[in-house]
């Protein structure tokens, strides 16, 4: 299993650009998320999304969206980018079955808006 | 609303020095409690976790107990190693559908 994978690894947007941060697992989890981590700050929750088809609000959900079309795949959509968008962002899942919370993460997205 | 207080760092610590880093939460109900770990340029790793009063995670030599009365969750080690050396997060999840909420994050670092 490869896990959560996250694309691209780096990337530079202009104010006003959009993009798409691609997050997919294999590992048949129901239950996907992303967070923001600015730096000396731990990670905040943006969106989540429990099951193909469902979406929530986080902490800190303005200027994203998301959508969940399929239980592998959670994108998270940046419409016009801003300055104060700039962070690492983490994709998580975790499974739906049994006593385990345990979500396992990405290697991160590095975003720089300038 | 929920949250994690976790003590300031970095910490800088000699190798086989004690470890103790502190985290208090302030959760409504009962939640479960985490450590991860951040390894520099890497994701989040699960350390350890708690998920009810007076459980004791423990994983590599570290080790945390959910303490309901005094809402702690401190993490331990009785001897570190360079190896160790990381950002060390404490989290909560209020309930299993929820995202984690985490503290600010401590740095470690472990000189030989």
């Amino acid at each position: 299993n490869a896990g959560v994978t996250q694309t691209p690894k780096f990337r530079i947007l202009k104010i006003g650009q959009s993009m798409t941060l691609q997050c997919t697992q294999d590992m048949n989890h129901n239950y996907m998320y992303w967070y923001r981590q600015d730096p000396g700050m731990g990670l905040k929750l943006i969106y989540y999304s429990v099951g193909a088809g469902i979406t929530d609000k986080g902490e800190v959900p303005n200027g994203y969206n998301v959508s969940r079309s399929t239980t592998e795949d959670f994108p998270l959509r940046l419409e016009l980018a801003a300055p104060s968008q700039t962070s690492v962002y983490f994709c998580a899942s975790r499974s739906g079955q049994g006593a385990s919370y345990e979500q396992y993460f990405g290697p991160g997205t590095r975003l720089t808006v300038t | 609303g929920d949250s994690v207080t976790q003590m300031e760092g970095p910490v800088t610590l000699s190798e086989e020095a004690f470890l103790t880093i502190n985290c208090t939460y302030t959760a409504t109900g009962y939640p479960s409690l985490f450590w991860y770990v951040q390894y520099p340029g890497e994701g989040l790793q699960l350390l350890l976790k708690a998920t009810k009063a007076d459980d004791k995670g423990s994983n590599k030599g570290f080790e945390a107990t959910y303490r309901k009365e005094t809402t702690s969750f401190h993490l331990e080690k009785g001897s570190v190693q360079v190896s160790d050396s990381a950002v060390y997060f404490c989290a909560l999840q209020p309930r299993a559908s929820d995202g984690l909420t985490f503290g600010k994050g401590t740095h470690l670092i472990i000189q030989p």
